[in-house]
């Protein structure tokens, strides 16, 4: 079963808005990434953050993670067309375990 | 292009045909990774590799499948006796371990459809 969960499924907003996803997870981490799919093509790594980080900033990218509540969200700021994608969360307990990743949450961003 | 790639990009197949794809990692990757993606859902974890050694294989992987990586390079995934239920995207990612961080780099995925 996946691991992580993320949340809203779908979000559509405008161009310029900022659009924030959230993913729960239920196990022990030791890091967590957020990947980007355009449709049809593979995976882009966005950012990755350790268990032992509370935030972290990429660009017009934000990442938090709140290890108590196994939970982290994404933000993108000032949104453009061309970040509509579909977003997955995946996490990773570290040493020989695989990551798993999550749903995903589809993002469309109108012009 | 130093990214990983896959071949072929897509592959439409009958009902009962065996079928393989290619994946060519990163070259210095220690890791490679089997994901197979339907629509609407995130990457499903199917087998992975550590140099030659194939350390973890899901449920999800039915004794149709069989995933090689000879030499510790490129990977194979063959699909025997395909079934409709086998159409879906199969992504590879490959990935250099340091420490306990790893971060996935994937392939552009094969796309199969099977008739």
């Amino acid at each position: 079963s996946q691991q992580g969960e993320e949340d809203p499924q779908a979000l559509s907003i405008q161009e310029g808005e900022n659009a924030t996803m959230n993913c729960s997870y239920k196990t022990s981490i030791n890091n967590l990434q957020w990947y980007r799919q355009n449709s049809g093509r593979g995976l882009v790594h966005l950012i990755l953050i350790r268990s032992n980080e509370r935030e972290k900033h990429s660009g017009r990218l934000r990442v938090t993670l709140d290890t108590s509540k196994k939970s982290s969200s994404l933000l993108i700021t000032a949104s453009r067309a061309a970040d509509t994608a579909s977003y997955f969360c995946a996490t990773s307990r570290g040493g020989g375990f695989k990551t798993i990743f999550g749903a995903g949450t589809r993002l469309f961003v109108k012009a | 292009d130093t990214g990983v790639s896959q071949d072929p990009r897509h592959k439409i197949t009958k009902r009962g045909q065996n079928v393989t794809f290619r994946c060519d990692p990163i070259s210095e990757h220690n890791r490679l990774y089997w994901y197979r993606q339907t629509l609407g859902q995130g990457p499903e974890f199917l087998t992975y590799f550590q140099n030659e050694a194939q350390l973890e294989k899901s449920r999800l992987l039915s004794d149709r499948f069989s995933a090689e990586r000879p030499k510790g390079s490129f990977s194979t995934l063959e699909i025997q006796r395909t079934e409709q239920g086998d159409s879906a995207m199969y992504l590879c990612a490959s990935s250099l371990i340091i420490g306990e961080q790893e971060t996935q780099y994937f392939g552009p995925g094969t796309r199969l459809l099977v008739l």
